[in-house]
């Protein structure tokens, strides 16, 4: 299994302002993918990155607002922008394994004041 | 769109007790994983099941992937208090692009001594 790290594990941001999240994984993989999880529930998929074209976002999720790199096969950030209070969640990166398994790091939680 | 309905939501009960929690969808799921978090942490692979009918067991745990691929459950048999955490049912689903997961909604598990 891949292990997958990720920063920052928390931070606490002005409303406005942007924040980027890195996920580094130590060895290549396919897929990576960006989710959002309020504390006690379910993961929400924000975007497939996808290495060397424009990542594949899902229903309610826009590239302006969650823009997302991805230049190589071990390495991606979300960036959080223009966040407001509502944008408080936990940010969670993964990479794919073989049988389309998920392999998550520790996450990031962002709360917006 | 592919829903995974995951049940009950919260459980919370004594050391030594035996407990089910399913998954169920009417969508065809390629894969279907089980996952348990902590606080603070990102989700854990615990299984894979790949196979219609399929069965694995991990020590107390026992998974069973449906027939027809559209549902699963998991079993604990004589839970312990380190068992308490999330657990997260996730199907795989082929995209033109590759696979991305859907997660059920998740159950609290709260094994008391």
């Amino acid at each position: 299994s891949a292990v997958i790290s990720q920063k920052p594990s928390r931070d606490i941001c002005q409303r406005g302002t942007s924040l980027t999240i890195q996920c580094q994984v130590d060895s290549q993989v396919t897929m990576m993918f960006w989710y959002r999880q309020q504390p006690g529930q379910s993961l929400t998929l924000i975007a497939t990155a996808n290495q060397g074209s424009e990542a594949t976002y899902e229903s309610g999720f826009v590239i302006d607002k969650f823009p997302i790199s991805r230049p190589n096969l071990t390495f991606s950030t979300l960036t959080v922008s223009n966040m407001s209070p509502e944008d408080s969640s936990i940010y969670l990166c993964s990479g794919e394994g073989m049988n389309t398994e998920a392999f998550f790091g520790q996450g990031t939680r962002l709360t917006v004041v | 769109t592919q829903l995974l309905e995951q049940s009950p939501q919260f459980l919370s009960i004594q050391e030594g007790e035996n407990l089910t929690v399913y998954c169920n969808s009417s969508s065809v799921f390629s894969s279907l994983q089980w996952y348990r978090q902590e606080p603070g942490e990102g989700p854990v692979l615990l299984v894979t099941v790949v196979t219609g009918g399929e069965v694995k067991k991990l020590k107390r745990l026992t998974f069973q992937f449906g027939d027809a691929r559209k549902d699963s459950s998991l079993h604990i048999t004589a839970a312990q208090t380190g068992d308490t955490g999330l657990y997260l049912c996730a199907g795989g689903i082929g995209m033109e692009y590759g696979n991305k997961l859907v997660f059920g909604a998740g159950t609290i598990l709260r094994v008391k001594s």
